[in-house]
């Protein structure tokens, strides 16, 4: 079975610039998570989608983070404009509904110029 | 790949032996208690899981000890191998929600 794919593996932007992430989940996961994983610290959770509605985004710096899962399959994660502290690996994971085991993608590794 | 952690508590253990990586968890309320193993360049890993109604839990040769009174989770590795260098997070639901809140890690060498 394919694990969580994510693209890019590496993104290296300048400070104001605009960024996007994919996730593509193990095939027939409804539930969706975005988590920002800052250099020698846990991840963190951004958002959760349930299908292609949002379960939870209360972490999520809504002035320039952005995400969508319209389909409920894919999803994309948007950084408009990034800044210096945005700089952290973003990591993807699935799972089969809200209580189950999530499995993680490798993540995208963001640095911010 | 890249590095996971650079300045994370780190434990060095001899090959063969065994490991304890201790978390400590601050909500009396979580029920629900993961291991995660991340290997640089690589997202996490589950290992193994505990729920508030046990105090112990063994998988192949990983073993999860929870003390609720002292909000502590310790996890025990037999017999380490060098496929067992990663750093190791600890995660709880967050009072018993479905959010997981992952601790800051600690980094496992182990030494030929």
């Amino acid at each position: 079975e394919a694990g969580v794919a994510q693209s890019p593996r590496y993104k290296i932007i300048e400070k104001r610039q605009s960024v996007a992430f994919w996730c593509n989940p193990i095939s027939g996961h409804a539930t969706l998570y975005w988590y920002q994983q800052i250099l020698g610290q846990g991840p963190k959770l951004l958002i959760q989608f349930q299908n292609n509605g949002v379960v939870d985004d209360s972490q999520l710096p809504k002035d320039r983070f952005s995400a969508e899962r319209l389909k409920g399959v894919d999803s994309t994660l948007k950084i408009q404009p990034a800044k210096l502290e945005d700089s952290a690996v973003y990591l993807c994971a699935s799972s089969l509904g809200t209580n189950n085991e999530q499995f993680f993608g490798p993540g995208t590794r963001l640095t911010v110029l | 790949g890249e590095s996971v952690g650079l300045h994370l508590p780190t434990l060095s253990v001899q090959e063969g032996d065994n490991s304890i990586i201790n978390c400590a968890y601050s909500n009396s309320a979580s029920d629900y208690f993961i291991w995660y193993k991340q290997e640089s360049g690589k997202g996490p890993q589950f290992i193994i899981d505990i729920r508030s109604n046990m105090d112990k839990r063994q998988g192949q040769r990983v073993t999860v000890l929870l003390n609720k009174t002292v909000k502590h989770l310790s996890l025990q590795i037999a017999a380490t191998q060098p496929g067992d260098s990663a750093v190791y997070f600890c995660a709880d639901n967050e009072g018993g929600t479905y959010k997981y809140i992952f601790g800051t890690g600690t980094r496992l060498k182990v030494l030929a």
